[in-house]
């Protein structure tokens, strides 16, 4: 099966300007979240979808960070204005609702962002 | 609050074995995971531990104590390849209430030497 995917791979943007990361999932995962990991230190949950409805977003900073999952396929993930402390890697995974498959979540390659 | 506790690295030599511990103090538990990161590359899921007791996936196992609130990942017959950071992640609710959400540790980088 396909994996996750992930784009950009790589994007350097100034501070105070915006981005956004697109993620499409692996085909049938009802369930998409959104890491974020600083360079040496584990992923953190930004937020968490279930088909097109939010299940948590309590570590999403809201002032800046948006994120939508329209049709529950692929989101995305927006970023305005971007702070030198958003600098990471920001990885999109996937994983099937229900049975064994649900305490898998699969990673996206992730996009790497550098605010200067 | 939320934390897991692992150490930062870990050295060893080909064909040694390796033990990753993992502390973990969560509001709620419903298993522990471990996960493999190269460097710039995805983190890949290795094995679930859902119950108390080891379960085995090749020369990786795993084991979970849900009484001391600790885990480890044992590592056999290690290779050059396995030279990668590794996580320890925990579910802290059940899936069929909020899905499979994880909260990773702060990983141990292992570095194996020929």
């Amino acid at each position: 099966e396909a994996g996750v995917a992930q784009s950009p791979r790589y994007k350097i943007i100034e501070k105070r300007q915006s981005v956004a990361f697109w993620c499409n999932p692996i085909s049938g995962h009802a369930t998409l979240y959104w890491y974020q990991q600083i360079l040496g230190q584990g992923p953190k949950l930004l937020i968490q979808f279930q088909n097109n409805g939010v299940v948590d977003d309590s570590q999403l900073p809201k002032d800046r960070f948006s994120a939508e999952r329209l049709k529950g396929v692929d989101s995305t993930l927006k970023i305005q204005p971007a702070k030198l402390e958003d600098s990471a890697v920001y990885l999109c995974a996937s994983s099937s609702r229900g049975g064994s498959g649900a305490n898998v979540l699969t990673f996206g390659a992730g996009s790497r962002l550098t605010v200067l | 609050g939320q934390s897991l506790e692992q150490p930062s690295e870990v050295t060893a030599v080909e064909g040694a074995i390796v033990q990753i511990n993992c502390t973990y103090q969560t509001s709620g538990f419903y298993g522990l995971s471990w996960y493999q990161q190269h460097d710039g590359g995805a983190p890949t899921f290795l094995s679930y531990n859902g119950l108390d007791g080891l379960e085995e996936t090749g020369r990786f196992s795993s084991f979970l104590s849900r009484s001391d609130s600790y885990g480890y990942l044992l590592l056999q017959e290690l290779q050059m390849k396995d030279s990668a950071s590794y996580f320890c992640a925990v579910r802290p609710s059940a899936v069929y209430n909020q899905g499979g959400k994880l909260i990773f540790g702060q990983g141990t980088e292992l570095s194996v030497k020929p």
